[in-house]
C-alpha cells in the first residue's frame, strides 16, 4: 500500500529558484526520509527526519515534519539545472516494521537553465 | 561508501523463461529489500529479508521468490516471467547502525523487459 503522496507530480523552475515538494502519509511513523532518483538510476538518500523532530538542514535542503497534519515538505533553495530529478518521499511506519519503507510516487523536479 | 550492484542494468527475456535477478553489498548490512518501479506507480516493495535466509513478503510478492544464502547477496527470482513483469527492479539494503534510525542504499537498477 502506498502510504506517502507526493505533491505536485511535476515541478518546472528556473536556475536560482526554490523547489517546495510536499508529502502526505497516512499512519504513524518512525521517522520520514527523502531521495533523490536521476533519470534511469537507482535513488540516493537526501535526508532524513525523526518523528519528535519539525525542522532540519542539509546544505541547501530543508525539509519539514508536522506529525499532526501527517505531512512533510522539501524545500530546495538557489536551484540548479543538476537539482532536475525526482523526489520521493518515505515512511518508516511506527510498530515493529523491520525498517521497510514505504514509498511515495514522486515528484518530478526540472530545472531549467 | 556503500555499494550495492546489480548484476545487469538491461536484461531481455521471454515468457516462461526462469529469470534471476543478483544484488550484493559490501558494507555488511542485515536487511535488503527488492522493489519495482513502475510509471505512475512509484516504488513498490516485493520482498526483504532482516537476516540470512530470513524473508518476509512485500506489497506484491505474486510472481516472484527470493533467496539470501549469504548475508551480503539477495536475490530475486521470476519462476515464469511474464509481460507483466516487464519493469524496473530496484535492490537496496540498510542497517540500524547506532541510532536505530536507517536509510536505504539502492543499487543502479535492472531493467527487465519481458517478451
Amino acid at each position: 500500500s502506498q502510504q506517502g503522496e507526493e505533491d505536485p507530480q511535476a515541478l518546472s523552475i528556473q536556475e536560482g529558484e526554490n523547489a517546495t515538494m510536499n508529502c502526505s502519509y497516512k499512519t504513524s511513523i518512525n521517522n520520514l526520509q527523502w531521495y533523490r532518483q536521476n533519470s534511469g538510476r537507482g535513488l540516493v538518500h537526501l535526508i532524513l527526519i525523526r518523528s519528535n523532530e519539525r525542522e532540519k538542514h542539509s546544505g541547501r535542503l530543508r525539509v519539514t515534519l508536522d506529525t499532526s497534519k501527517k505531512s512533510s515538505s522539501l524545500l530546495i533553495t538557489a536551484s540548479r539545472a543538476a537539482d532536475t530529478a525526482s523526489y520521493f518521499c518515505a515512511t518508516e511506519g511506527s510498530g515493529g516494521s523491520n525498517y521497510k519503507l514505504t514509498f511515495g510516487k514522486g515528484t518530478l523536479l526540472t530545472v531549467n537553465p | 561508501d556503500v555499494k550495492v550492484t546489480q548484476s545487469s542494468r538491461y536484461l531481455v527475456k521471454r515468457t516462461g523463461e526462469k529469470v534471476f535477478l543478483e544484488c550484493v553489498q559490501d558494507m555488511d548490512h542485515e536487511n535488503m529489500f527488492w522493489y519495482r518501479q513502475d510509471p505512475g506507480l512509484g516504488l513498490r516493495l516485493i520482498y526483504f529479508s532482516y537476516d540470512v535466509k530470513m524473508k518476509e513478503k512485500g506489497d506484491i510478492p505474486e510472481g516472484y521468490s527470493v533467496s539470501r544464502e549469504k548475508k551480503e547477496r539477495f536475490s530475486l527470482i521470476l519462476e515464469s516471467a511474464s509481460t507483466n513483469q516487464t519493469s524496473m527492479y530496484l535492490c537496496a539494503s540498510s542497517s540500524p547502525g547506532t541510532s536505530g534510525y536507517n536509510e536505504q542504499f539502492f543499487g543502479p537498477g535492472t531493467r527487465l523487459t519481458v517478451l
